[in-house]
C-alpha cells in the first residue's frame, strides 16, 4: 500500500508569513507530485504539479521535491487569509503507466490569521 | 472552475439501494478517474476509466462499477449501499490516463445512507 504522509495541522501562521506544508510518500517508484487545496464543503483544487527535483515557482507557491528524501513540499509566501484551507498533496506512481491513481495525504489544514 | 461537472449534489439513499452518480469532464479531456473522499481523510481512488474501458482500479469491492461513454462523460454505480458509503464522491478528468497528466475535480456528489 502506498503512503503519503502529512502533518494533519492545524497549521496557523499570521497574515504575510511564509506557510510551509510538508509531504512524505513511501513508494520510491513515484514520479508525479501534486498539491490540492481543498476549502471546507468544497471539491479539490490543483494549485501545483511537479515531476523533477529541485523548486517550481507559481506565483506566490513554491513547491519542492527532492525523491532522494521522498519528500515533497509547498511554500505559500505572503500568506492570506483566503489561503486558509486544507492543502492535499498527491502521488503518483509512474509518468508513462496507464490507469494512473493519486494517492493522497489526508492533508494539512492551514489558517491563516489576520 | 475546471468545466467538470457532476449530478447530482447532494443525494440521501437508504442501506441496501443502489445509486448512480454522473460526471462529464472537461472539453479536450478523455479520462475520468473517480474517488471517495469520508470526512477528513484524502480522496481514495475507485478506479479510472480511459477509452470507454476501466484503467485501473483502487481498492473497492465489485459492487462499485462504471461506465464511460464515447462523449467520455462517465457513470458511478455503487449497490447494496452500507452505511460506510457514505462520502463525498469526486470525479476527475485528464488529458490521457497517465500520471503525467494533472487530474482535475469537479464538484463532487455528497451522498448520504441512511
Amino acid at each position: 500500500q502506498k503512503e503519503v504522509e502529512q502533518n494533519s495541522g492545524p497549521l496557523s501562521v499570521p497574515e504575510g508569513a511564509i506557510a510551509s506544508l510538508n509531504c512524505t510518500y513511501s513508494d520510491r517508484v513515484s514520479q508525479s507530485f501534486f498539491w490540492y487545496r481543498q476549502y471546507s464543503g468544497k471539491s479539490p483544487e490543483l494549485i501545483m504539479s511537479i515531476y523533477s527535483n529541485g523548486d517550481k515557482e507559481d506565483g506566490r507557491f513554491t513547491a519542492q521535491l527532492n525523491k532522494a528524501s521522498q519528500y515533497v513540499s509547498l511554500l505559500i509566501r505572503d500568506s492570506q487569509p483566503s489561503d486558509s484551507a486544507t492543502y492535499l498533496c498527491a502521488v503518483s506512481p509512474h509518468l508513462l503507466n496507464t490507469g494512473n491513481q493519486f494517492y493522497f495525504g489526508t492533508g494539512t489544514s492551514l489558517t491563516v490569521i489576520p | 472552475e475546471t468545466g467538470v461537472t457532476q449530478s447530482p449534489t447532494h443525494l440521501i439513499k437508504t442501506r441496501g439501494q443502489q445509486v448512480t452518480l454522473r460526471c462529464s469532464s472537461q472539453s479536450g479531456h478523455n479520462t475520468v478517474s473517480w474517488y471517495q473522499q469520508a470526512l477528513g481523510q484524502g480522496p481514495q481512488f475507485i478506479f479510472q476509466y480511459y477509452r470507454e474501458e476501466e484503467n485501473g482500479r483502487g481498492n473497492f469491492p465489485p459492487r462499485f462499477s462504471g461506465l464511460q461513454f464515447p462523449n467520455y462523460s462517465s457513470e458511478l454505480n455503487v449497490n447494496a449501499l452500507e452505511l460506510d458509503d457514505s462520502a463525498l464522491y469526486l470525479c476527475a478528468s485528464s488529458k490521457q490516463g497517465l500520471a503525467l497528466y494533472e487530474q482535475y475535480f469537479g464538484p463532487g456528489t455528497r451522498l448520504t445512507v441512511t
